[in-house]
């Protein structure tokens, strides 16, 4: 069974750099079924992409995030990751890793993480 | 981006009431529209891609319908576990946007 778990420092100071991973289990991210991404949502808010990976390193960015945005991923480790630079309040929001698959009825998230929780705060 | 409303924002239903949320694109978006539900303090769940097809394992009590730029999740008898937020997202075109969201209380 397909599980993803998000890691990493749960806050962090403003400017400075947000680092998350995600740990895939029970599929493997070198897969050209699947593309792979991360999502946020601040507290009490609604749900907002940030960015995608495909298994051949092609990397997919919001606009507006895309300069501060990178999407790595470790194919070795079965793992990708994401990095938010200059960060502010306004990036506090629960980080949620997950899998998109692509049929021909369209793309869709079909396995979510559990989440991180992350707050921008000195 | 292509902006998606959901309404109501919040709704009260009984346990056997019928259920529906809209939600409505800026622009058209065939059927690539997506329903999600999330519970407090969970992940989003997928419930429904491709306007109405129903992922494996979710009850049959829901349903999607629509195309272009209106469409409808229906929950036809709701239990206590559907009392949840719903969300709606295109993904016709980047970035893939969601709706705000649709609160569903117990009445």
């Amino acid at each position: 069974q397909l599980q993803l778990q998000e890691s990493g420092p749960g806050l962090v100071k403003p400017s400075e750099t947000l680092s998350l991973t995600c740990t895939v289990s029970g599929g493997s991210i070198s897969s050209s079924d699947y593309y792979w991404g991360w999502i946020r949502q601040p507290p009490g808010k609604g749900l907002e992409w940030i960015a995608s990976i495909y298994y051949n390193g092609n990397t997919y960015y919001k606009m507006s995030l895309k300069s501060r945005v990178t999407i790595s991923a470790d194919t070795s480790k079965n793992q990708f990751s994401l990095e938010l630079r200059s960060v502010t309040a306004a990036d506090t929001a629960v980080y949620y890793c997950a899998r998109v698959v692509y049929e021909v009825s369209g793309p869709y998230y079909d396995h979510w993480g559990q989440g991180s929780l992350v707050t921008v705060s000195s | 981006d292509i902006q998606m409303t959901q309404s109501p924002s919040s709704l009260s239903a009984s346990v056997a009431d019928r259920v529906t949320i809209t939600c409505r694109a800026s622009q058209t978006i065939s059927r690539y529209l997506n329903w999600y539900q999330q519970r407090p303090g969970k992940a989003p769940k997928l419930l429904i891609y491709g306007a109405s097809t129903l992922q494996s394992g979710v009850p049959s009590r829901f349903s999607g319908s629509g195309s272009g730029t209106d469409f409808t999740l229906t929950i036809s008898s709701p239990q206590p576990e559907d009392f949840a937020t719903y969300y709606c997202q295109q993904s016709y075109s980047a970035p893939w946007t969601f709706g705000q969201g649709t609160k569903v209380e117990i009445k």
